[in-house]
């Protein structure tokens, strides 16, 4: 997977905010994409995943957008509370792989 | 369905120890991956387990190593512990099939003095 910095990107909105996180994947032969949330002191949880013969998945209160042309993935969380605080990590599995390659992750700040 | 379980959940070590690591997965789940997570270089994945056979390997030293037990559990050891082994052991479960996601544990936290 990619590094992480020191540092990861942070996204800041307030309670009841709409959330957009991005993702940028690397390999264009990856046709699984994985979405997982990690609270501090726990393991990634897994969120939602989609497929590379889709592009737009819905779940509750999350919707995940595949655009294999320019290799992009997005999470998009609706009416952010405070406990979507976290750090949110993108996946992406390269078909006939057991493995998923972790992207860096972004840390949500959500605002009461 | 409980969840995949590790433990211990914290562990104390002085350099040049070894350390072995448990990990259970979800009832039915074949594979089992471990990562090392930290700060500065994210989630490393180090290698996965599927009927009892190493199946992926990542670019860790051979000090690192696992073995995974007829029931799924798995077991990761790292032998003469160095500083920069201080971090976060990851292990997660799946069905081992391409296209399934796969579910953590909460990990243990390792640091070495």
């Amino acid at each position: 997977g990619e590094s992480v910095g020191l540092h990861l990107p942070t996204l800041s909105v307030q309670e009841g905010d709409n959330s957009i996180i991005n993702c940028a994947y690397s390999n264009s032969a990856s046709d699984y994409f994985i979405w997982y949330k990690q609270e501090s002191g726990k393991g990634p949880q897994f969120i939602i995943d989609i497929r590379s013969n889709m592009d737009k998945r819905q779940g509750q209160r999350v919707t995940v957008l595949l655009n294999k042309t320019v290799k992009h993935l997005s999470l998009q969380i609706a009416a952010t509370q405070p406990g979507d605080s976290a750090v949110y990590f993108c996946a992406e599995q390269k078909g006939g792989s057991y493995i998923p390659t972790f992207g860096r992750g972004t840390s949500l700040i959500v605002h009461p | 369905k409980a969840g995949v379980t590790q433990t211990p959940r914290y562990l104390i070590k002085t350099r040049g120890q070894q350390v072995t690591l448990s990990c259970s997965p979800i009832s039915g789940h074949r594979s089992v991956s471990w990562y090392q997570q930290t700060p500065g270089q994210g989630l490393q994945f180090l290698f996965e387990y599927f009927s009892e056979t190493q199946r992926n390997k990542g670019n860790f030293p051979g000090r690192f190593s696992g073995r995974q037990f007829s029931n799924s559990r798995s077991e990761m050891n790292v032998s003469t512990l160095e500083l920069g082994d201080s971090a976060l052991y990851l292990c997660a479960s799946s069905l081992g099939q391409g296209g399934q996601p796969q579910h953590f544990g909460d990990g243990t936290r390792l640091s070495i003095l």
